[in-house]
């Protein structure tokens, strides 16, 4: 099974500053990791696909990079409501895993 | 647009058979794989499976022994049963959609979830 682990599991950031998180993957996962925000009480929400594709209705301040075991997702410049937890998916012989998440909280 | 509705019980008894089903409405269950995944109260995501409307499916290792998913495409629902769960199956059960059709994608439609607690 691939592990994916996520880094820092917490980042005290202030609105307007850019946050980098990380998804490290246990082996090669080609480019088959995506992205997700979720919010408390709410269902996750799909921000990239594909490693560095944006999902429908995703703002460009989202972006995502990466391939193979290593992968960054990166928030230009932080809106309020982008306070929140983002996890990484991977999906590689024909199984799905989540990493830990991230919390992004304001500084 | 397409939206997504779990329901079930929100509680099971320990050692019973958990039993979900997930509404398909305003598109098709068919062309598309469906998936359930869970978070414990507090915790991160964890994956459980995924199912086609032709009847292909893949589960969680972790889970594979307990878990049964099937699709009723006169309904247009989908559905999981976990056996025999304890405490630790608690949480908030949520299903959803792959992005494409045909692929076991990423999950761009999801539902609002529900919580499922396991008590006696």
């Amino acid at each position: 099974e691939i592990v994916l682990t996520q880094s820092p599991a917490t980042l005290s950031l202030s609105p307007g500053e850019r946050a980098t998180l990380s998804c490290r993957a246990s082996e090669s996962v080609d480019r088959f990791l995506a992205w997700y925000q979720q919010k408390p009480g709410q269902a996750p929400r799909l921000l990239i696909y594909d490693a560095s594709n944006r999902a429908t209705g995703i703002p460009p301040r989202f972006s995502g990079s990466g391939s193979g075991t290593d992968f960054t997702l990166t928030i230009s410049s932080l809106e309020p409501e982008d306070f929140a937890v983002y996890f990484c998916q991977q999906r590689s012989n024909w199984l799905f895993t989540f990493g830990p998440g991230t919390k992004v909280d304001i500084k | 647009q397409v939206q997504l509705q779990e329901s079930g019980p929100g509680l099971v008894k320990p050692s019973e058979t958990l039993s979900l089903s997930c509404t398909v409405s305003g598109g098709s269950i068919t062309t598309y794989f469906w998936s359930w995944i869970r978070q414990p109260p507090g915790k991160g995501l964890e994956y459980i499976g995924y199912i086609h409307h032709g009847g292909t499916t893949n589960y969680n290792p972790s889970l594979k022994s307990r878990v049964s998913m099937s699709v009723d495409t006169s309904k247009n629902l989908f559905s999981l049963e976990l056996t025999s769960v304890t405490a630790a199956d608690t949480a908030v059960y949520y299903c959803a959609r792959a992005r494409v059709q045909y692929s076991y994608d990423s999950n761009s439609v999801w539902g609002q979830g529900t919580l499922v607690t396991v008590s006696s």
